[in-house]
């Protein structure tokens, strides 16, 4: 069936840099889009969600971007920090109960 | 701390037997969801229950089976175990039944030996 599609690629980025992560969906009937910040041993933690009526959601030094038109969904972290350092998930919701994750990405903050 | 507690931590049995993981949602949740992690899988959807009653079912084999009780604590209940179904097993919870801003519990670790 459609799923998120995200390799496990890892993301090495310096610390203070801006850091992008990005996502690819195929469901085109999904509505809702989130994501989450898995450190090691711990549960994945929310960091922010997105309806697909916007595309453009800001939070503490964190940016979701939805297209639509292409699919994609990207999480941007400002100055990014050591401890910034995780396994990021993207999830979606296409209309049922359940969220869908991808593969996720790790980042790598380098000091 | 997201306020959803998973017990126990670690579990470490043989194939064939029978384990429960239970799991406490945040305070004010009436959803609670079970989700599989597997290095070769990723975040898998279990099963979802919603103020004491199934809401929806993903990949969940015939040998696991869920319930929630009414004072809305959840468990997952894993019998005739195979050594592919050592995981991580992880429980959410939300205040929603629509799937939306689910708050993760840490997780028990299952090593199936």
């Amino acid at each position: 069936g459609e799923s998120v599609g995200l390799h496990l690629p890892t993301l090495s980025v310096q610390e203070g840099d801006n850091s992008i992560i990005n996502c690819a969906y195929s469901n085109s009937a999904s509505d809702y889009f989130i994501w989450y910040k898995q450190e090691s041993g711990k549960g994945p933690q929310f960091i922010i969600d997105i309806r697909s009526n916007m595309d453009k959601r800001q939070g503490q030094r964190v940016t979701v971007l939805l297209n639509k038109t292409v699919k994609h969904l990207s999480l941007q972290i400002a100055a990014t920090q050591p401890g910034d350092s995780a396994v990021y998930f993207c999830a979606e919701n296409n209309a049922g109960n359940m969220l869908t994750f991808g593969g996720g990405t790790r980042l790598m903050v380098k000091p | 701390d997201s306020g959803v507690t998973q017990t126990p931590k670690h579990l470490i049995t043989a194939t064939g037997q029978r384990v429960t993981l239970r799991c406490s949602p945040r305070s004010g949740d009436l959803s609670v969801y079970w989700y599989q992690q597997s290095l070769d899988q990723g975040l898998q959807f279990l099963i979802q229950y919603y103020n004491g009653e199934e809401r929806a079912k993903g990949n969940i084999l015939e040998r696991f089976s869920a319930q929630q009780f009414p004072d809305l604590h959840s468990e997952l209940n894993l019998s005739s175990l195979e050594l592919g179904d050592s995981a991580l097993y992880f429980c959410a919870s939300s205040f929603r039944q629509d799937g939306e801003k689910l708050f993760f519990g840490s997780g028990t670790q299952l090593s199936v030996l």
